[in-house]
């Protein structure tokens, strides 16, 4: 089927302002990657779910950041109170083993 | 933190050259993985190497992996423009996190 979708493709939003970025994993995907990407760097390990549960969530920077997975498909990570640093592209990732398949991530624009 | 780091940061060739970019990485790891990734969006898995291998090639490519260095290279041969793109390579750590090293640009001239 499809490879891994992530809406909306940008986001521009206000400091302050709250975002939900939604990530669709390959179908039949068990585990799934949130990472954050700032220009120039390589991504960075955000979260990581194994089904449903939140097997770590080590790299999440601060409580603004949560995701969730209820059923242990489509996630989406929440960002209370943005702020201008939150500003970047956020890349979701899936995979049934070492293999991560990458979505074209959301670009989020923090004005 | 990143775990790994790529070597050169930029590098720039001409068509039907070899490409040549080094990664380190800092703790013990089960596989690296190299990553392609055009106008900073969705990364394209190229080749993974496991920790008990030494030596890995798909089609244009070729992987090494040394293990007692923390290190790995990346051989793109008989480069195309197509090849242009930011490569990125990535352990896996215990407890399955993946860390990206800052990542190579390169930039093969028609």
């Amino acid at each position: 089927g499809a490879g891994v979708s992530q809406t909306p493709s940008n986001k521009v939003t206000e400091k302050g302002k709250y975002v939900e970025l939604r990530c669709d994993p390959i179908s039949g995907h068990t585990a799934l990657y949130w990472y954050r990407q700032s220009l120039g760097q390589g991504p960075e390990f955000l979260i990581y779910f194994q089904g449903t549960g939140a097997a770590d969530d080590s790299g999440l920077p601060n409580d603004r950041f949560f995701a969730v997975r209820p059923e242990g498909s489509v996630s989406t990570l929440k960002i209370q109170r943005t702020e201008r640093g939150d500003s970047a592209v956020y890349l979701c990732a899936s995979s049934l083993g070492t293999t991560q398949f990458f979505g074209p991530g959301t670009r989020l624009t923090v004005l | 933190s990143q775990q790994g780091e790529e070597d050169p940061q930029a590098l720039s060739i001409q068509e039907g050259e070899n490409a040549t970019m080094n990664c380190s990485y800092k703790t013990s790891i089960n596989n690296l993985q190299w990553y392609r990734q055009n106008s900073g969006r969705g990364l394209v898995h190229l080749i993974l190497i496991r920790s008990n291998e030494r030596e890995k090639h798909s089609g244009r490519l070729r992987v090494t992996l040394d293990t007692s260095k923390k290190s790995s290279s990346l051989l793109i041969t008989a480069s195309r423009a197509a090849d242009t793109a930011s490569y990125f390579c990535a352990t896996d750590a215990p407890g399955n996190q993946f860390y990206f090293g800052t990542g190579t640009s390169l930039t093969v001239i028609p």
